[in-house]
């Protein structure tokens, strides 16, 4: 089944402990992006790979990293989490050029520091 | 990257059809329409998209008026299962294609 499979679904940590969300697409899809979801924001986009080693910011990548090293895998790791950054994550991936399929995007991850 | 705006919600009553606007008057040329639908806290779904003709799928259809300045889409026959958030979104296929912004959405309300 093609499918973005994000781990872990929830998760609850301590400010300042250093976590990684992973993400994973196996459709082949050269465009993954990271996006969080906060009540009356919207979906805001973090960061976004156009393909391997490529990644640029979004609107909201203070306090966030992503790494592309492999095509499939695009995970984002905060480095020092902090309470500001509780939120519910979504990773997307699509194909480049789209050819109007559009994003696929994964079930989710509810992150909660305190 | 071309904005659009949205109303923040909106009622249907079950079996009647739903149609939900949205506005992008700063749409470029090479921009499509993409609308996704996210039920509870869950992935956004892909419903449909269009660049400049009407579409339609088993999901919806799509009203691109002639400036593409907006949109609309149709849910023919609500349901209460699609009672969700929606989203309009413009997509580049190259130029404005990296960074795309969903805003808030409209909630949809679909009443018995």
């Amino acid at each position: 089944e093609a499918q973005v499979t994000q781990n872990p679904r929830y998760l609850i940590t301590v400010t300042g402990k250093k976590l990684t969300v992973t993400c994973s697409q196996n459709m082949n899809h050269e465009y993954m992006s990271w996006y969080r979801q906060d009540p009356g924001l919207g979906l805001r986009q973090i960061y976004y790979s156009m393909n391997v080693e490529v990644t640029d910011k979004g609107d909201v990548p203070e306090g966030y990293k992503v790494s592309r090293k492999e095509k499939r895998n695009f995970p984002l790791i905060l480095e020092s989490p902090s309470p500001n950054q509780t939120s519910l994550y979504f990773c997307a991936s699509s194909l480049y050029p789209d050819r109007g399929r559009g994003y696929t995007f994964g079930s989710g991850t509810r992150l909660t520091v305190v | 990257d071309a904005k659009t705006t949205q109303p923040t919600s909106m009622d249907c009553a079950e079996g009647r059809a739903a149609n939900l606007p949205c506005n992008h008057s700063t749409i470029s040329g090479n921009e499509y329409v993409y609308w996704y639908r996210q039920i509870h806290s869950q992935g956004p779904q892909y419903i449909i998209h269009g660049l400049k003709n009407n579409e339609t799928n088993e999901m919806a259809s799509l009203i691109i008026t002639e400036d593409r300045k907006s949109s609309t889409l149709i849910l023919p026959h609500a349901t209460l299962r699609d009672t969700a958030v929606y989203y309009c979104i413009v997509r580049g296929v190259s130029g404005g294609y990296q960074k795309v912004t969903f805003g808030t959405g409209t909630k949809l309300q679909v009443i018995p």
